[in-house]
């Protein structure tokens, strides 16, 4: 089956640690993005990529960095610099479909606490 | 960034009433995407749409993408215990990159 991955499911961190999420796709998917949430609110864009080696910045880039060295993974570290690191974490493809529609799918999530 | 005006912000009903809910912009988009996550999940697409003036069914969903381009409304009918969650609503500019989000419409549901 075809789909996005996200691991692990839930992942516990000492403050001053950098954290490395996974995100993989066997979607064949060019675009890749990362999201984060916090309770109650909306999606805010951390980084996205639309091909391999390049990327860019999203709307709260800071402290956060990302690599796209294959098309199918884009792993999200969270560095130190992050001053509130605690959230739920969402990785994203889009690509074309048959017919020319263009479709973002999300994976399943990391929550990330940070203690 | 730019965000949508997704309203309600939340809904409380009985189960089997029916649900609409509605995104506006200021920019003309060229795709609308309903989501629907659930706690503690990824957003799952629901309904997508890429001309003015659609109107798309899955099952009890329907949703129309405004003539104006600037809307679109998601409608659930007879609504059951499991439409519990959080619906965004997604638009896509010609040639943009990424996706510009609503704040989701939270759905609480009484049976």
């Amino acid at each position: 089956d075809g789909g996005i991955t996200q691991s692990p499911k839930y992942l516990f961190r000492k403050e001053g640690q950098n954290v490395t999420l996974s995100c993989e796709q066997n979607l064949n998917h060019d675009a890749m993005y990362w999201y984060r949430q916090d309770p109650g609110q909306g999606l805010r864009l951390i980084y996205y990529s639309q091909i391999v080696n390049d990327f860019q910045k999203g709307d709260i880039a800071e402290g956060y960095s990302v690599s796209r060295e294959k098309k199918e993974s884009f792993p999200l570290t969270v560095t130190s610099a992050q001053k509130n690191p605690t959230a739920f974490y969402l990785c994203a493809s889009m690509g074309w479909r048959e017919g020319s529609y263009n479709e973002q799918f999300f994976g399943p999530g990391t929550r990330l606490t940070v203690l | 960034g730019q965000q949508l005006n997704q309203s309600p912000q939340s809904m409380f009903i009985q189960e089997g009433e029916d649900v609409s809910m509605n995104c506006t912009s200021s920019s003309i988009f060229n795709t609308w995407l309903w989501y629907k996550q659930e706690p503690g999940e990824g957003p799952v697409l629901l309904i997508a749409l890429y001309k003015a003036g659609e109107l798309t069914s899955n099952g009890r969903l329907t949703a129309q993408f405004g003539i104006t381009r600037k809307d679109s409304f998601l409608n659930i009918s007879a609504s059951i215990p499991s439409d519990v969650g959080i619906y965004f609503c997604a638009g896509q500019g010609r040639g943009a990159q990424k996706l510009v989000f609503g704040q989701g419409t939270r759905l609480t549901i009484n049976p």
